[in-house]
């Protein structure tokens, strides 16, 4: 089955400590990106990658990187999170180097307290 | 400075009439435009899209317009169906440019019965 998988879907940390957001997709797919989405703010692009060790910023990459060293993965790295960075996250991937129809991962919510 | 704006953000529509969910965005170089559904609990799942070489697409029950003089789209979804009550994202995409993806804060669409 085509799938974009995250992990964890649910984490509850404290501040400044390091965490890490796994996503894997199984389709092959160039594309990957990591979106936050808040209340009333909609979906916001934090990074993405368009191939294997090429990463982007989108509109908001404060706080985080990101890596992208095998086609399948994408995890997403919160070096010192901060409350700031309670969210929904969502990763996404698709065919072609651009993001043309993503298929989007389940969603991680994080709380930082 | 938001580049994508869905103003409504909520939109009830009787079943089995047609449900219009607008979008306006600002920047004149978005050559791209996507249409996304997201249930709660789940990942946003992709709906339609459309160059703006074009003015209409249409897929089933769904239809995008693009008006680029007005820079402004419509998803019009007829007709309405129970399963269409959802949030639905605008986006919209620079590709000749780089290849972030500005998405709109989203309309709630309650289907009535």
């Amino acid at each position: 089955e085509a799938q974009v998988t995250q992990n964890p879907r649910y984490l509850i940390t404290v501040t400044g400590k390091k965490l890490t957001v796994t996503c894997s997709q199984n389709m092959n797919h160039e594309y990957m990106s990591w979106y936050r989405q808040d209340p009333g703010l909609g979906l916001r692009q934090i990074y993405y990658s368009m191939n294997v060790e090429v990463t982007d910023k989108g509109d908001v990459p404060e706080g985080y990187k990101v890596s992208r060293k095998e086609k399948r993965n994408f995890p997403l790295i919160l070096e010192s999170p901060s409350p700031n960075q309670t969210s929904l996250y969502f990763c996404a991937s698709s065919w072609g180097l651009t993001p043309y129809e993503q298929y989007f991962g389940p969603g991680t919510r994080l709380t930082v307290t | 400075d938001q580049q994508v704006k869905q103003n409504s953000p909520s939109l009830s529509v009787q079943e089995g009439r047609i449900s219009i969910l607008n979008c306006d965005y600002t920047n004149s170089m978005f050559d791209y435009f996507l249409w996304y559904k997201k249930y709660p609990a789940e990942g946003p799942t992709f709906l339609i899209s459309i160059s703006s070489i074009k003015d209409k697409n249409e897929d089933g029950r769904f239809t995008v317009f693009l008006n680029k003089s007005a820079k402004h789209l419509s998803l019009h979804i007829v007709p309405s169906q129970p399963g269409d009550s959802a949030v639905y994202f605008c986006a919209a995409s620079e590709m000749n440019r780089d290849d972030k993806i500005i998405f709109g804060k989203g309309t709630r669409l309650h289907i009535l019965p």
